[in-house]
């Protein structure tokens, strides 16, 4: 069966402070990966997706990055944290694109001071 | 940019009752739409997605699309307060790896 990790659960961070959210997938090989992020009480809003190992899509732009190092890891960072960072974060995969499941992480918790 | 919105924005209903969950999207071109169920602090789990026009019916849960009219519907019949969560509404713009979520409705079913 396949598991999904996020990590960390929940952080709270300075703003200009640095991030680094982890995520990993066990037991499919070449998933697509996606990192979400959703405000409290906003929308879900996709911003990466990568369908092979070493390549990233950005889908919407808040001064973050993201990393796949290893097929089955998915990093999203950032050097400088803002405020308008807080939020859930949240890692998926799927088995293709278009119309693929899309199966979602517990996700990560940061609030920003 | 394909733009989803969900209506309503929260419901309350009665245990037993039927629900019915509104989403319009703007590209014509979408392909698959799906409708997800999110419970606090949690991530969100697919229940029933479709492609092609009419509707589709697993379960309690019965989905119905007009590509013409660019709307989706969900439909849940004899609802359980285990219902209770935000429904969210996304629709993968035309077979990439995006996918683009509604607002989501905020159900609550009463016992």
């Amino acid at each position: 069966a396949q598991t999904i990790h996020q990590w960390p659960v929940a952080e709270i961070k300075a703003v200009g402070s640095p991030l680094s959210l982890g995520c990993t997938i066990k037991g499919k090989s070449s998933p697509n990966l996606y990192w979400y992020w959703q405000a409290t009480g906003g929308t879900l809003q996709q911003l990466f997706y990568s369908i092979t190992v070493g390549q990233v899509e950005s889908v919407v732009q808040l001064n973050l990055s993201a990393s796949r190092p290893k097929d089955d890891q998915f990093i999203l960072s950032t050097e400088k944290l803002l405020l308008s960072h807080s939020g859930f974060y949240l890692c998926a995969w799927s088995l293709g694109t278009g119309g693929h499941e899309q199966y979602f992480g517990p996700g990560t918790r940061l609030t920003v001071l | 940019q394909e733009k989803v919105q969900q209506s309503p924005e929260s419901l309350i209903v009665p245990e037993g009752a039927m629900v019915s969950l509104n989403c319009s999207f703007s590209d014509s071109a979408s392909q698959s739409i799906w409708w997800y169920q999110q419970h606090p602090g949690k991530g969100p789990k697919a229940l029933i997605s479709i492609f092609s026009n009419g509707n589709k019916k697993e379960g309690r849960l019965t989905v119905y699309l007009n590509r013409a009219s660019l709307h989706v519907s969900l439909h849940i019949k004899d609802s359980q307060p285990s219902d209770s969560a935000v429904y969210l509404c996304a629709v993968n713009q035309g077979g990439s790896a995006k996918l683009i979520f509604g607002e989501g409705t905020k159900l609550t079913v009463s016992s």
